[in-house]
């Protein structure tokens, strides 16, 4: 599975969007991009999946790049509960798959009054 | 959205014991679970992929007679961390594959944080 870097911490202001960046040059084309949280001692947390179009949820939207080398996770309206580490993940065959998920260090979001 | 359980969620234990730990889906069937490990201020590491009925795949460097898993159901998986150290002590991850509704994805379970003294 490709690798993928993202930077160690960021502030928000809560109300604020909170665009998390993460860079994944070497994807192939049958990997997806994943964005999972984990908010302190608790389990990861599944936010949202994309292969090469934008995608939108109830949680966040995710805006993949036309090249795919990267991506941004938004968080509309940041509340202190989204304080978390975020994971962006990249793994071959997307939905429909029980292929592993990789973690890496991820970005620990800080939102703040 | 998809239900995943784990018992205990923490437990401490004395040096040369065993502890096990179990996974529940609650509400789907899991294909396909998996057990990670967490040390403090470091990120998720998968220990081993488990399918139902079949024996795990462990990763590289876990040693598959110290942390036995079974996968006895759809619904459940056990994690058995034997002759357990003070080394082992660490957050203990499970997550199931599966439908859940419209959605076929991982979901994690709560964790379980062991203490070995």
């Amino acid at each position: 599975d490709a690798k993928t870097t993202q930077p160690p911490s960021m502030d928000c202001a809560e109300g604020r969007a909170a665009n998390l960046p993460c860079n994944h040059s070497t994807i192939s084309g049958n990997e997806y991009v994943y964005w999972y949280r984990q908010i302190h001692s608790q389990g990861p947390q599944y936010i949202i999946h994309g292969l090469k179009n934008n995608e939108t949820n109830e949680m966040a939207s995710l805006i993949i790049t036309e090249d795919r080398k990267s991506s941004t996770l938004i968080l509309p309206h940041a509340t202190l509960r989204d304080t978390a580490v975020y994971y962006c993940i990249v793994r071959v065959g997307g939905t429909g798959t029980a292929s592993k998920l990789t973690f890496g260090t991820g970005t620990r979001l800080q939102v703040t009054l | 959205g998809a239900v995943v359980s784990q018992h205990p969620s923490w437990v401490i234990c004395k040096s040369g014991t065993s502890v096990k730990i179990e996974c529940r889906s609650l509400d789907f069937q899991a294909t396909t679970m998996f057990w990670y490990r967490q040390f403090p201020k470091q990120s998720l590491m998968l220990m081993a992929t488990s399918n139902e009925g079949s024996k795990a795949t462990y990763e590289q460097g876990v040693e598959k007679d110290k942390f036995l898993i079974n996968h006895a159901s759809l619904t459940l998986s056990t994690l058995t961390v034997t002759s357990a150290h003070p080394e082992d002590s660490s957050f203990y991850i499970c997550s199931g594959s599966g439908l859940a509704g419209v959605r076929y994805e991982q979901y994690f379970g709560p964790g379980t944080r062991l203490t070995v003294t």
